[in-house]
């Protein structure tokens, strides 16, 4: 059972324009999204995070938005830059005492082209 | 800093044979962690540790073991090797929970097939 869901297994964007990146999750438990990033052959680096007592998180370039009722966070890029051309992984994790398990989604692969 | 250091990089294993992943980070973290990605899913916990001495099973911790003897070192252990476990190892750690302990400081990934 999947329980974090990103259904877009890839995504081509210009240069410049904004990049969307959408998540979808199951367990009501989760307080605390985030969002990785991944390049060839190197491991997951974090980007940006949530709590669930936001519905918005900034940080430069990069917001994510959390929509609880709809169990729905979407990572926003803007102006996308070649650089963020990777791999994109949301992840979520329940309330205390879980150690940090994140859950993680299969991941969106980005393309910024020129 | 070298932060979380994995080896080996790249290893092909025989169906049967046995092998142990390492993991060492210099950022005295207590939370250690090894996930494996398969191709086109999200990465699965196979295995953390809270803290020295102490570890727990993930969702899918068959077919591995680790030990936690020191703060700094986090071994996954294969025994037999099946080519169900050709997959991509991550391992992870971080500081407190609740201090931003949920972002996680991955290692660069050993690549292993098992044939």
């Amino acid at each position: 059972d999947q329980q974090v869901k990103q259904n877009s297994p890839s995504l081509s964007v210009q240069e410049g324009r904004i990049s969307i990146l959408n998540c979808d999750y199951t367990n009501s438990m989760f307080d605390y999204f985030l969002w990785y990033k991944k390049y060839p052959a190197e491991g997951p680096t974090f980007l940006i995070s949530i709590s669930s007592i936001k519905d918005k998180n900034e940080d430069g370039r990069f917001t994510v938005f959390l929509n609880k009722s709809a169990k729905h966070l979407s990572l926003h890029i803007v102006p996308s830059q070649p650089g963020d051309s990777a791999v994109y992984f949301c992840a979520a994790r329940p309330g205390t005492g879980t150690a940090s398990k994140l859950t993680f989604g299969t991941g969106t692969r980005l393309q910024v082209t020129l | 800093n070298a932060g979380v250091t994995q080896t080996p990089k790249f290893r092909i294993l025989k169906i049967g044979q046995s092998m142990t992943l390492q993991c060492t980070q210099d950022m005295n973290h207590n939370y250690m962690y090894w996930y494996r990605q398969d191709p086109g899913m999200g990465l699965k916990l196979i295995y953390y540790s809270v803290g020295a001495g102490i570890t727990d099973k993930g969702e899918v911790p068959n077919g591995y073991n680790v030990s936690r003897s020191t703060t700094e070192d986090f071994p996954l252990r294969l025994e037999l090797a099946a080519p169900s476990q050709t997959s991509v190892y991550f391992c992870a750690s971080t500081y407190a929970l609740g201090q931003g302990g949920e972002k996680l400081f991955f290692g660069s990934g050993t690549q292993l097939s098992v044939l």
